[in-house]
């Protein structure tokens, strides 16, 4: 039982255009989430976090926004660079300061010169 | 730099041998975690210690045990490797009470 899915495996965007990386989640207990990225051969780092009494958090090139209702979360990236192409996950918790984490299977970015 | 290390970053075992896996950590944090990665699939947490308090998922298997150690070592033994725990296992760490947590690159499981 997948409580957090990335449906979409794989994406491809233009330098200088918006990515968009979309994560649904189906445990209505989940109360913060995160984005984290991956490059080949390193683990995965943190990238960007909210919690759900936030609807968007940004960070630089990197905005997330969450809609409760829907329990839907995006990643923004703009412009995306070729640096971004990575794999990234989207990962949730029952609450902030909660370490257990729950993955999604991931999203691969490519980003085209 | 403050890192979180894995050794070896590939092993290969036999079917039934048993293996262990090692994590070191310099960011002095107090949690550390072992997930399991399947091809395509999310990672899995296999459980998770604080501090010396270990923390076993109700789904990890028996065959599956852990050791730390100290704060800074802690290991993966899998007792009778099956070709079905062919995986990449990621160690992780954070400070309690943080989401946040550092990875480090993993170790690439073989079972032939």
């Amino acid at each position: 039982d997948q409580q957090v899915k990335q449906n979409s495996p794989s994406l491809s965007v233009q330098e200088g255009r918006i990515s968009i990386l979309n994560c649904d989640y189906t445990n209505s207990m989940f109360d913060y989430f995160l984005w984290y990225k991956k490059y080949p051969a390193e683990g995965p780092t943190f990238l960007i976090s909210i919690s759900s009494i936030k609807d968007k958090n940004e960070d630089g090139r990197f905005t997330v926004f969450l809609n409760k209702s829907a329990k839907h979360l995006s990643l923004h990236i703009v412009p995306s660079q070729p640096g971004d192409s990575a794999v990234y996950f989207c990962a949730a918790s029952p609450f902030f300061g909660n370490e257990k984490l729950t993955f999604g299977t991931g999203t691969r970015l490519t980003i085209i010169p | 730099d403050a890192m979180v290390i894995q050794n070896p970053r590939y092993q290969v075992t036999q079917f039934g041998k048993p293996v262990t896996l090692s994590c070191s950590q310099t960011l002095n944090h107090n949690v550390m975690y072992w997930y399991q990665q399947k091809s395509s699939q999310a990672p899995k947490l296999l459980f998770h210690y604080y501090d010396k308090d270990f923390n076993n998922e109700a789904d990890t298997p028996d065959n599956f045990q852990s050791r730390r150690p100290n704060t800074s070592f802690c290991f993966l033994d899998i007792r009778s490797p099956g070709l079905g725990d062919a995986a990449m296992y990621l160690c992780a760490t954070s400070r309690i009470a943080s989401n946040e947590q550092f990875f480090g690159p993993g170790t690439r499981l073989t079972v032939l």
